[in-house]
């Protein structure tokens, strides 16, 4: 099955920094890649997803990169916020009628300091 | 809660016996799912069922049971079987496929059970 690994497990930056959170997977029948954001003891929130046919998309002051050759994809947080800490999940699927059946990584706990 | 309705929100349950978490949408997604997730760490797929009357297990489906009488609802039976149930259990549903865009997988609330 799917393996997805999440590096780092903590990211601490300060307010205005970029943050960079990166994914590996070992599938390559998956195509489907979103990244979640979960504050304490809430619901994960979708904030991104990419999929295969697209090298890089880019949301505000959020982007994701993929490279499916070396399956890998990564999260770019710019500008960062205080109120971006939480954390944060990257997961992949192989799309189709399997786009939820998310295998997750561990998980990057983000602190912005003001 | 963005149409998703899990309860209890907070459970607690003695060792040996059984319990059901409720998970309703009203969202008319085909797709519903159940995940769990342990501190520190990522979810996990626990069950899945994309069509009424039909669902399949997940990585980690032993001790766990569901089922799928109405389009609607998917309730998650957690078993005395299951040796390590204390976990937050989210449910989750997604929109027939093809899919246009953002919020593939919608999360409910999710239940915190606590077994002591």
């Amino acid at each position: 099955g799917e393996n997805v690994e999440q590096h780092p497990s903590t990211l601490s930056v300060q307010e205005g920094d970029s943050a960079v959170i990166k994914c590996t997977y070992s599938d390559s029948a998956s195509n489907y890649f979103p990244w979640y954001k979960q504050e304490l003891g809430k619901r994960p929130q979708l904030i991104i997803d990419i999929r295969s046919n697209v090298g890089e998309k880019k949301d505000q002051r959020i982007a994701v990169t993929l490279n499916k050759t070396a399956k890998h994809f990564s999260l770019h947080i710019t500008e960062t916020q205080p109120e971006d800490s939480a954390v944060y999940f990257c997961a992949a699927s192989s799309g189709g009628t399997s786009y939820g059946k998310l295998t997750f990584g561990q998980g990057t706990i983000l602190t912005v300091h003001p | 809660d963005g149409g998703i309705t899990q309860s209890p929100k907070y459970l607690f349950r003695k060792e040996g016996q059984n319990v059901t978490l409720s998970c309703e949408q009203n969202l008319n997604h085909d797709a519903m799912y159940w995940y769990r997730q342990d501190p520190g760490q990522g979810l996990r797929l626990i069950y899945y069922s994309q069509i009424v009357n039909d669902f399949q297990k997940g990585d980690i489906a032993e001790g766990y049971s569901v089922s799928r009488e109405k389009k609607e609802s998917f309730p998650l039976t957690v078993t005395s079987a299951q040796k390590n149930p204390t976990a937050f259990y989210l449910c989750a549903s997604m929109p027939p496929w093809p899919l246009s865009g953002a919020n593939v997988l919608t999360f409910g609330a999710g239940s915190r059970l606590t077994v002591l």
